[in-house]
């Protein structure tokens, strides 16, 4: 199975801070890598699909790259409503997914 | 709009099985498989199986080989989640979420998800 590790685990930020979240894969998965956003209590929600394209109603403070083993979410500029937990997932070996352990985004 | 409404919460015993199901509306439901992910308390996201809603071929981890049944429902437009022999590492709360049904297969609809609880 391909394994996703995060880094870093959780960070601490303040609103307006430039944040940045890498995700390594343990294989080459091209650009099959996608993010997520979850609160507490609450589903996960889809940012970035195919390494860096945003999905439908996300705020264009969100934006991925990345390609093969090492990708990056960035948050340009913080928002109150971004403190959540973020997750990686890679939908190269389908239909086997994978998430990362996931990177808690806290208020400083 | 796609709507993915799941079951109420179970609490069951060590060695029951649950069934949880997610009932879809706002798309075709035969042209996006159904995948299901589940979250034990503070842990990861833990994809466990799919179904290609379409023509009922399903694949799950093989963590849960022998223990897991995924169907679907094509005239109530819904996916069913069964787990067996279930056991205190099962407590979790378990989601569907929709296929996208393109090449790069993300998950871009969810279930609010369902709190199973295994306890004695």
């Amino acid at each position: 199975d391909i394994q996703m590790t995060q880094s870093p685990s959780s960070l601490s930020a303040s609103v307006g801070d430039r944040v940045t979240i890498t995700c390594r894969a343990s294989q080459s998965i091209s650009r099959y890598l996608n993010w997520y956003q979850q609160k507490p209590g609450k589903a996960p929600k889809l940012l970035i699909y195919a390494a860096s394209s945003l999905q439908s109603g996300v705020p264009s403070r969100f934006s991925g790259s990345g390609s093969g083993t090492d990708f990056t979410l960035t948050i340009s500029s913080l928002q109150a409503e971004d403190f959540a937990t973020y997750y990686c997932q890679q939908s190269y070996s389908t239909p086997l997914y994978t998430f990362g352990q996931g990177t808690k985004v806290e208020l400083k | 709009q796609v709507q993915l409404v799941q079951s109420g919460a179970e609490v069951k015993k060590p060695g029951a099985s649950v069934k949880v199901s997610c009932k879809t509306s706002g798309y075709t439901f035969t042209s996006h498989a159904i995948h299901w992910v589940r979250q034990a308390p503070g842990q990861r996201l833990e994809w466990m199986g799919w179904i290609n809603a379409g023509n009922g071929h399903t694949k799950h981890s093989h963590t849960f080989q022998g223990r897991i049944t995924i169907t679907r429902d094509t005239f109530a437009s819904t996916a069913s989640l069964e787990l067996s022999s279930l056991r205190s590492e099962d407590t979790a709360v378990y989601y569907c979420a929709r296929d996208s049904g393109t090449s790069y297969a993300y998950f871009d609809s969810w279930g609010q998800g369902t709190l199973v609880a295994v306890s004695s």
